[in-house]
């Protein structure tokens, strides 16, 4: 079965600086997608990235950007010039036959 | 184009009563999966239905089951319920991708289940 750890429960970052967010995961399969969702306190589970895993080129979705690194399985978020907004839970998921998600990491953007 | 959409929003039961919450999913979707979302925690998988059938299963108990009908709506049902079923359940919609992976998924906002 496939897990997803993301190690930092909580996380704090001021105003337009860059922060990163770790996930790691653990699977046997060679073909599948990571993504990284929002869920602000509304509940609704936001899209923020996604990355093929046969592709070798990190995503990038203007602010945000992932460091993909498939041998180490690691697929870590980076948030460039956080704004207010960006403060919510965020979850580091797996894709292959069905979605699997980490505990998340609560990150809190400060003015 | 509406997104997924999930009833009610809101719900407070008993221990041992019986609940449904419903789902129905992205249009063009046919595929829905189900998680529960204890307080501060993320999303575990109870299971997905893809042509009206259980196709995958999460480690939840048989109380768990759930139903797809012909127009790819679903529900789920949580039998004898406990306090410990009190979380956020959130339904997801997305369809099979040629290549044999799922694609485009969509989450609703949930339905608050609160167990008393």
């Amino acid at each position: 079965a496939q897990t997803v750890t993301q190690s930092q429960p909580e996380m704090s970052v001021q105003e337009a600086e860059t922060v990163t967010l770790s996930c790691t995961y653990d699977t046997s399969e060679s073909n599948y997608y990571l993504f990284w969702y929002k869920q602000p306190p509304s509940r609704q589970m936001i899209l923020v990235i996604r990355q093929e895993a046969y592709k070798q080129q990190n995503a990038t979705e203007n602010r945000f950007s992932v460091n993909f690194q498939k041998a180490a399985k690691s697929f870590s978020l980076k948030i460039s010039d956080s704004q207010l907004g960006d403060t919510a839970m965020y979850f580091c998921a797996f894709n292959n036959n069905d979605m699997r998600f980490g505990a998340g990491t609560r990150l809190t953007v400060k003015p | 184009d509406a997104g997924v959409t999930q009833s009610p929003t809101h719900l407070i039961k008993t221990r041992g009563q019986q609940v449904t919450l419903r789902c129905s999913p992205k249009s063009g979707h046919d595929t829905v999966s189900w998680y529960q979302q204890a307080l501060g925690q993320g999303p575990q998988f109870i299971f997905q239905y893809y042509e009206e059938e259980e196709r995958q299963r999460g480690n939840f108990p048989d109380r768990f089951s759930g139903h797809q009908f012909p127009n790819y709506s679903s529900e789920l049902n949580v039998n004898a319920l406990l306090l410990g079923d009190s979380a956020l359940y959130l339904c997801a919609s997305s369809f099979w991708w040629p290549t044999g992976s799922l694609y485009g998924y969509t989450f609703g906002s949930g339905t608050r289940l609160t167990v008393v």
